[in-house]
């Protein structure tokens, strides 16, 4: 398995549904994000996990829930969402969160599509 | 503020061409790393390089190159003899010591490589 899968690649749903994005690393890392990228704009961070804890929150909508049962998975639960969410979503790992030198190592994103 | 800039939002360069991504960074922390990510159509930010603020020495790997600048705090990236396969949008990103592992990209710069 490579470093860190994301599941589904793609995803479209109404503004009424609720749906979950899964990340998974095989990296043994400690540290897990959320990003979302949007066209034209910086990638904007949105969860950090450290050994299972959250760390940083970047005020982010509670229409999106994260969950990180161990330090291998983390999930995003979307639920109600707007068309302005439609975005590529991005999770990362790194060996930690306390310094910042740790690269941190990329999925292949969730393509998410809000009609 | 951004803290980091890529002012160049797209490039087009024929194939065999030098070309350079500029990026200026931002930030009163005296220990810093700087980062270069590619992104692939794929999706995937593929990890190319750390450097350091204590580290000013340019860095060579195979056709890509570095020059970190404290005094004008820029970290441009050339890649010497383009190929398509470098076709993809690239980022720069800050992380400071004092802000755990938080990376802080840019807007990207889109880069492609004509036959």
């Amino acid at each position: 398995e490579t470093g860190v899968t994301q599941t589904p690649r793609h995803l479209v749903m109404g503004m009424t549904n609720k749906k979950s994005l899964k990340c998974e690393q095989h990296l043994g890392h400690n540290a897990m994000y959320w990003y979302k990228q949007s066209a034209k704009k910086p990638l904007e961070l949105m969860f950090v996990y450290n050994f299972k804890e959250q760390t940083e929150n970047n005020s982010v909508p509670s229409r999106f829930s994260p969950e990180c049962p161990n330090s291998s998975h983390l999930f995003l639960h979307l639920h109600t969402l707007q068309p302005e969410d439609s975005a590529l979503y991005l999770c990362a790992s790194s060996q930690d969160w306390d310094r910042g030198y740790n690269e941190q190592f990329f999925g292949p994103g969730t393509r998410l599509t809000v009609l | 503020a951004q803290k980091v800039t890529q002012a160049q939002t797209e490039i087009s360069v024929v194939e065999k061409e030098d070309v350079t991504l500029d990026c200026v960074y931002e930030t009163r922390d005296t220990t810093y790393y700087l980062f270069w990510y590619k992104q692939p159509p794929s999706g995937e930010l593929v990890f190319l390089i750390r450097r350091n603020s204590f580290d000013e020495q340019n860095e060579i790997s195979g056709r890509y190159s570095w020059n970190f600048q404290k005094s004008t705090s820029s970290f441009n990236f050339t890649i010497t003899a383009s190929q398509v396969v470098d076709s993809a949008v690239y980022f720069c990103a800050l992380s400071e010591a004092t802000a755990g592992n938080q990376f802080y990209f840019g807007t990207g710069t889109s880069l492609t490589v004509i036959p």
